[in-house]
């Protein structure tokens, strides 16, 4: 079965400083990879896709960058938080068809910029 | 713009009625549509999707509806139980690629 991983779970963080969140897929070989975010009463909305290693998308522009230095990992990060940066961040994998497929999202990580 | 709207933020369901959540959209080049439900603290999980050369896909008691003209598709969901009370979320994109975008939800409450 495939498990989907992030972290940290949580955290709080200062406006200016750097911010590393990451995530991994165990159980599945050669996913499509998705950040999404969600400020606090807002819109899910997906940030950056990746359909292999070293290859993102990015969807919507954030001041946020996004690699994937592994096939099983993504790793989304920026030098300098902003406040609006809050809120929530989801991973998510698909299988790799080509197209739209269903997506499995990960448990979320909740940032707090302050 | 939102481009994928839903226009109802709560819903109140009778148990054993019919829970209808409806999502519009804006994108022509959508080909792809899907529900997703989500209860608090918990992440999204797919309930049923279907691609624009359907109408109508059926799953136990979730039906979705696709009206390509009309750009909307709904959610029903027969026999609703309290159980069924949690947000929905409608989401589409494009066929071709991985690009998806949500709505905003709808928090259905199914009451006893």
């Amino acid at each position: 079965a495939q498990t989907i991983h992030q972290w940290p779970v949580a955290e709080i963080k200062a406006v200016g400083s750097p911010l590393s969140l990451g995530c991994t897929i165990k159980g599945k070989s050669s996913p499509n990879l998705y950040w999404y975010w969600q400020a606090t009463g807002g819109t899910l909305q997906q940030l950056f896709y990746s359909i292999t290693v070293g290859q993102v998308e990015s969807v919507v522009q954030l001041n946020l960058s996004a690699s994937r230095p592994k096939d099983d990992q993504f790793i989304l990060s920026t030098e300098k938080l902003l406040l609006s940066h809050s809120g929530f961040y989801l991973c998510a994998w698909s299988r790799r068809t080509g197209g739209q497929d269903t997506q499995y999202f990960g448990p979320g990580t909740r940032l707090l910029v302050l | 713009g939102q481009q994928v709207k839903q226009s109802s933020p709560s819903l109140t369901v009778q148990e054993g009625g019919i829970s209808i959540l409806n999502c519009d959209y804006e994108n022509d080049m959508f080909d792809y549509f899907a529900w997703y439900k989500k209860y608090p603290d918990n992440s999204p999980t797919l309930l049923i999707s279907v691609r624009s050369n359907v109408d109508k896909r059926e799953d136990g008691r979730l039906t979705v509806f696709l009206n390509k003209s009309g750009k909307h598709f709904s959610l029903h969901i027969t026999a609703s139980q309290p159980e069924d009370t949690a947000v929905y979320l409608c989401a589409a994109g494009p066929g071709g690629n991985n690009k998806l975008t949500f709505g905003q939800g709808t928090v259905l409450s199914v009451i006893p």
